[in-house]
């Protein structure tokens, strides 16, 4: 079965501090794994995906995530937190089995951000 | 321009009322989904349309029925409603070839809906 588990609920990062949202996933096949926030009273906004090749991805605002095919991980990352940054995040994951349509998000973490 | 277009933003309906949330898309997209989210939930597939066609029903009870007029346009017709239903209903769409697992879906800001 396929699956995605970001195993925290709740992130709390003070402003100017690097910051970590982890995601775990298991698929068969060749994974498709996306990165996805969402701001209070908003829908979801993309932030990056890894399909193949270098597995340090590059997104918007500033945020990066590593594919780690032996950890089966992908996280995402941030050099610097803001206070804007703080939402929800989902990991996602497409591939194996489920065709193109069928995405598999994970709990989603909640981050927040303090001054 | 990454925009995918919902109406309307709030709904609220009775339990025997007939409504419809829209969605529009101008992206060249031929994959259109609806989703359900519940307050801090992820999202929950109901129904994907790829080309025109209903590819997906992901069970979806009957008082839910989705309509696609043309490859730019998404609605989703509510009927008896039940106060579970209430939550936010999220449109999206992709490149549409069937298997194209890397494409990107790309959101609208949701409809929020509340039965009463």
């Amino acid at each position: 079965a396929q699956s995605v588990a970001q195993p925290e609920d709740q992130v709390n990062v003070a402003e100017g501090n690097p910051l970590t949202v982890k995601c775990t996933y298991s698929v068969s096949g060749n994974p498709y794994l996306f990165w996805y926030v969402q701001y209070p009273n908003r829908g979801l906004q993309f932030l990056l995906k890894y399909i193949t090749g270098d597995n340090l991805v590059k997104g918007s605002y500033g945020f990066e995530a590593e594919f780690n095919k032996s950890q089966t991980s992908f996280h995402l990352k941030k050099p610097s937190a803001l206070v804007s940054d703080s939402a929800l995040y989902f990991c996602a994951v497409r591939g194996g089995n489920t065709g193109g349509f069928k995405t598999i998000f994970g709990a989603g973490t909640r981050l927040f951000v303090k001054a | 321009d990454t925009e995918v277009t919902q109406t309307p933003k709030h709904l609220v309906m009775g339990m025997t009322n007939k409504k419809s949330l829209k969605c529009e898309q101008h992206m060249g997209h031929r994959a259109m989904y609806w989703y359900k989210q519940k307050a801090k939930k992820p999202p929950e597939l109901m129904f994907v349309y790829s080309y025109e066609k209903l590819s997906i029903n992901e069970s979806v009870p009957s008082r839910f029925s989705p309509e696609c007029p043309n490859s730019s346009l998404l609605n989703l017709h509510l009927h008896a409603l039940q106060p579970e239903d209430s939550a936010l209903y999220l449109c999206a769409s992709s490149q549409g070839q069937q298997g194209a697992a890397g494409n990107t879906i790309y959101f609208g800001e949701g409809s929020w809906l509340t039965v009463v």
